[in-house]
C-alpha cells in the first residue's frame, strides 16, 4: 500500500516569503507525482505533474523537485503572496495501481 | 474544452434516500476517477474506469454505491439508502493513458458536496 505523507499539517508566513512544502511516499515505484491546490469547499487544481524520470518541474512561480530513490518531492513556492493562501495536496500514481494515492495536503497562509 | 464538469455543485439530502452524481470528463480522456473528501483529508480513492470498463473498486464502496460509464464518456456515481457517514466531497477526475501505462496529468473537477441529514 503507498503511503503519502505532508509535513507540515499547516504553514503561516508573511507575504513575500518562500515556501517550502513537502512530501514524501513509502513505495518508489511511481509513474508520477502531481501537486494540487485546493481552495476552501473547492475541487482540485493541478500545478505541477513530474514523471518519474525527471527530476524537476517548473512553472512560474513554483518549483517541484523528485527524489523517487528517496522517496521525497518538495513543492518550493517563491515570493509568496496572499493569493497562495490554499491548502496543498500531492499525489502519486503507483506503477501497480491504477489511481492516485493522496497525502492529507498542507494547509498555507500567507499573511499580508 | 471545458475540463471535467460535475453536477450537481452541492445536493442535501435526507438519510434513506438514494443519490446519483454525474462526472463528464475531458473528452478524450479514457480514465476517469472517483474520489470521496472529508474535512480536512486528502482525497480517498473510491473507483476507477478506463474506457467503460470499471477495473478497480475500493473496498471503501459499500453495496450501497454503484458507478456506471457507459460508452465511455460521462459517468455517474449512485448512492442508495444515503447515511449521515455518506457525508462528504466527491471529487471526479479524468486523464489519458498513453504509451505502456504512461498517465498524463490527473484533472479534477470542482466535486459535489453531499449533505445527508
Amino acid at each position: 500500500k503507498q503511503e503519502v505523507t505532508q509535513i507540515p499539517a499547516a504553514l503561516s508566513v508573511p507575504e513575500g516569503e518562500n515556501l517550502v512544502l513537502n512530501c514524501s511516499f513509502t513505495d518508489s515505484a511511481i509513474y508520477n507525482l502531481q501537486w494540487f491546490r485546493q481552495d476552501p469547499g473547492k475541487g482540485l487544481t493541478s500545478l505541477l505533474l513530474i514523471q518519474s524520470s525527471q527530476r524537476e518541474q517548473t512553472s512560474g512561480r513554483l518549483n517541484a523537485s523528485l527524489d523517487k530513490s528517496s522517496g521525497r518531492s518538495t513543492l518550493y513556492i517563491a515570493a509568496s503572496q496572499p493569493g497562495d493562501s490554499a491548502t496543498y495536496l500531492c499525489a502519486v500514481h503507483r506503477r501497480t495501481d491504477y489511481k492516485l494515492s493522496f497525502g492529507a495536503g498542507t494547509t498555507v497562509t500567507v499573511r499580508a | 474544452d471545458t475540463g471535467v464538469s460535475q453536477d450537481p455543485r452541492h445536493k442535501i439530502t435526507k438519510r434513506g434516500q438514494n443519490v446519483t452524481f454525474r462526472c463528464d470528463p475531458i473528452s478524450e480522456h479514457n480514465r476517469l476517477y472517483w474520489y470521496r473528501q472529508t474535512l480536512g483529508q486528502g482525497p480517498e480513492f473510491l473507483t476507477y474506469f478506463q474506457n467503460e470498463a470499471q477495473l478497480e473498486k475500493s473496498r471503501l464502496l459499500s453495496d450501497r454505491f454503484s458507478a456506471e460509464r457507459p460508452k465511455g464518456s460521462f459517468s455517474t456515481l449512485e448512492i442508495q439508502r444515503t447515511e449521515q457517514g455518506d457525508s462528504a466531497m466527491y471529487l471526479c477526475a479524468s486523464s489519458l493513458k498513453i504509451l505502456f501505462g504512461v498517465n498524463t496529468e490527473a484533472f479534477f473537477g470542482q466535486g459535489t458536496r453531499l449533505t445527508v441529514v
